[in-house]
């Protein structure tokens, strides 16, 4: 069984670092991109960007491009998305998503979301 | 960057209704078109993918058409598990965008 397991609930303040996580399971972690997905409060889904752990490709939205990092480890099937200077603007939902590689490329698995909330 | 407009934004229906959502492109994305399903407290889900192709595990009910700039998601005798929102997503091109989403409502 595929499974995204993401790190808990945040709490940070203006201005702090912030790297949460996302742990994969049940299948081949080089063969799929894996990227995340924001949900602000009482917003719609936004696409963030993928990385590909086969060769490390990694494609952004150009609205995040420069906000964050996306990156992962192979080793131990975990992707992350990091924050060097956290805004209020950054609360939200985000989730971890696997996205096929070849064909269509939909997200076929979500992960259950970590909400990070940004306030002083 | 490619955009994704759906419509409507919102809908009201009954249990046993028949009902359509349309998602366009601004330019064409050939059958690179899937379908989520979201509800509150829960990840999205798959429903619909390549435009037509029904996800593993998903009642028949949900069907998807369309290609080049324009689609549909159809939901044939809504159950009172459909009423959540529904998205679109382009995968041609990076960034993959999502349209605005539609939620659908009890009447």
């Amino acid at each position: 069984e595929v499974q995204l397991v993401q790190s808990g609930a945040e709490v940070k303040k203006p201005g702090e670092s912030l790297k949460i996580s996302c742990k994969a399971s049940g299948y081949s972690f080089t063969d799929y991109w894996i990227g995340w997905v924001r949900q602000m409060p009482g917003n719609g889904l936004e696409w963030m960007g993928i990385f590909y752990p086969g060769d490390s490709d990694i494609r952004y939205s150009p609205s995040f491009q420069g906000q964050v990092t996306i990156s992962a480890d192979k080793s131990i099937s975990t992707a992350y998305l990091q924050w060097n200077s956290l805004r209020a603007s950054d609360t939200a939902m985000y989730y971890c998503v696997r996205v096929r590689r070849g064909g269509y490329k939909p997200i076929d698995s979500w992960g259950q979301g970590t909400l990070v909330t940004v306030s002083s | 960057d490619i955009q994704m407009t759906q419509s409507p934004s919102s809908l009201s229906a009954s249990v046993g209704d028949r009902v359509t959502i349309t998602c366009r492109a601004s330019q064409s994305i050939s059958s690179y078109l899937n379908w989520y399903q979201h509800k509150p407290g829960k990840a999205p889900n798959l429903l619909i993918y390549a435009a037509s192709s029904l996800q593993s595990g998903v009642p028949s009910r949900f069907s998807g058409s369309g290609s080049g700039t324009d689609f549909t998601l159809t939901i044939t005798s809504l159950q009172p598990e459909d009423f959540a929102t529904y998205y679109c997503q382009q995968s041609y091109s990076t960034p993959h965008a999502f349209g605005q989403g539609t939620k659908l409502e009890i009447k």
